[in-house]
This record gives structure tokens, C-alpha cells and sequence, in this order.
């Protein structure tokens, strides 16, 4: 039972055109939730998060946006640049364990900007 | 300032043989983790430490052992290696301040069961 789904495997966008991708979850106890950036034959990196308090974070030209009610997240990506091409993947937390991370990934989405 | 450290890089088995990943960090991070990550499967937690001397389960602990005896060293042991534990491994740590601190990983090992 996935509870954290990417169902787009790719993605394709210009460069300096927004890249949008989506993320959808079916366990309502998540409150927090990240997205993170891998690049081949290195370790994900954390980009951006948000709490379930808030419908709207951004960082430079990245933006999270939750819609609770739809379970739905999205990062957008504006301008999208050539070293945004990575696979993303979106992960949601119900909640530290004694303080751990018990995160709960998508499958991953691979962007490929396309100059 | 290396991060977290995995060791080693890749690795090929054969069925039923046993091998240990080392995983280190130098962030003095209280949390260490272990994922998987499969083909259409994202990022699965085996198991995971929150502090020195304990370990728990994840998601998908079954065929793994994990010893945490040093705060700066995760160590996954796989006894009798199965093809079905074909998969790329990540280890991960956490700050111990703040509820949601983000994860920082390692670079992987690729390992392949024969």
C-alpha cells in the first residue's frame, strides 16, 4: 500500500519555463512533508518542506504548495535551469518517533530540463 | 566535514553469503537511518537508531540486522544475503534539535545478489 504516490514517473520542461511537480498521500496523520533532489550516484538532498499548517512555502524559485483536503502536494520549480534535472522525490512524516524521522517516500519523479 | 560516509561504494554477493555496510557521520547527528531504494519503489526505511546502543524497525526490517555501538557509526548486517535484497542502500542522520529536522544521506552502496 503505497501511502506517499508520484505517478509521474518524467517530466520534461524547457529551461526558464516552471516545472510542476505533483505528489499525492492517503494516511491523513502525515503533518509534515519534504521534498528532496538526487542527482545519479549521490545521496538525496533535502530542498524544501512544509507543515500541514501552512498551504504555501517558498524558498528562491522554490514553492510547495498543500492542499489538504485533496491530499495533494506540489513543488514548483520557476525558472527551471539545467541543474534542476534530478529525480525528485516527495516524503511525508506522521510525526518524530522519540525525535527520529520516520519519513515515507514517493516513488520519484525524473526532471529533465531541456535547454 | 565529510557528512555521512558509506562504505562500500558497491558490493556483489552471492546467495546466502553475509556481509556488513558501514555507514559513519560527523555531524554528531543523534538519528541514523537505513533505507533501500527499488525500481518504482522510492526510498523504504529497514531500520533505524535514536541514539547510541538502540536500534528499531522500519518498514522493512525482515532479512536485516543493524548495530549502532558508536553514535557516529550505523552498521547493517545482512546474514544470509537473497536476490531480493538487490537494491541501492542508503544511510541517513538527523539533528537531535527540532521535531522535523531534514535528513542528510550518504552517497549509497549498490549492492548485487546473485
Amino acid at each position: 500500500d503505497q501511502q506517499v504516490k508520484q505517478n509521474s514517473p518524467s517530466l520534461s520542461v524547457q529551461e526558464g519555463r516552471i516545472s510542476i511537480l505533483n505528489c499525492d498521500y492517503t494516511n491523513s496523520m502525515f503533518d509534515y512533508f519534504l521534498w528532496y533532489k538526487k542527482y545519479p550516484a549521490e545521496g538525496p538532498t533535502f530542498l524544501i518542506s512544509i507543515s500541514s499548517i501552512k498551504d504555501k512555502n517558498e524558498d528562491g524559485r522554490f514553492t510547495v504548495f498543500l492542499n489538504k483536503s485533496a491530499k495533494h502536494l506540489s513543488l514548483h520549480i520557476v525558472p527551471s535551469q539545467p541543474g534542476d534535472s534530478a529525480v525528485y522525490f516527495c516524503a511525508a512524516s506522521a510525526g518524530p518517533i522519540q525525535g527520529a524521522q520516520k519519513l515515507v517516500f514517493g516513488q520519484g519523479t525524473r526532471l529533465t530540463i531541456n535547454p | 566535514n565529510a557528512g555521512v560516509t558509506q562504505t562500500p561504494k558497491f558490493r556483489v554477493l552471492k546467495t546466502g553469503q553475509s556481509m556488513t555496510l558501514l555507514c559513519a557521520q560527523d555531524m554528531n547527528h543523534e538519528y541514523m537511518y537505513w533505507y533501500r531504494q527499488d525500481p518504482g519503489m522510492g526510498l523504504r526505511l529497514i531500520h533505524y537508531s535514536v541514539g547510541e546502543g538502540t536500534t528499531a524497525k522500519g518498514e522493512v526490517p525482515d532479512g536485516y540486522n543493524v548495530s549502532r555501538l558508536k553514535k557516529q557509526n550505523f552498521l547493517l548486517g545482512l546474514e544470509s544475503a537473497a536476490p531480493s535484497q538487490t537494491s541501492v542502500y542508503f544511510c541517513a542522520s538527523s539533528e537531535p534539535t527540532g521535531h522535523y529536522s531534514p535528513l542528510h544521506f550518504g552517497n549509497g552502496t549498490r549492492l548485487t545478489v546473485t
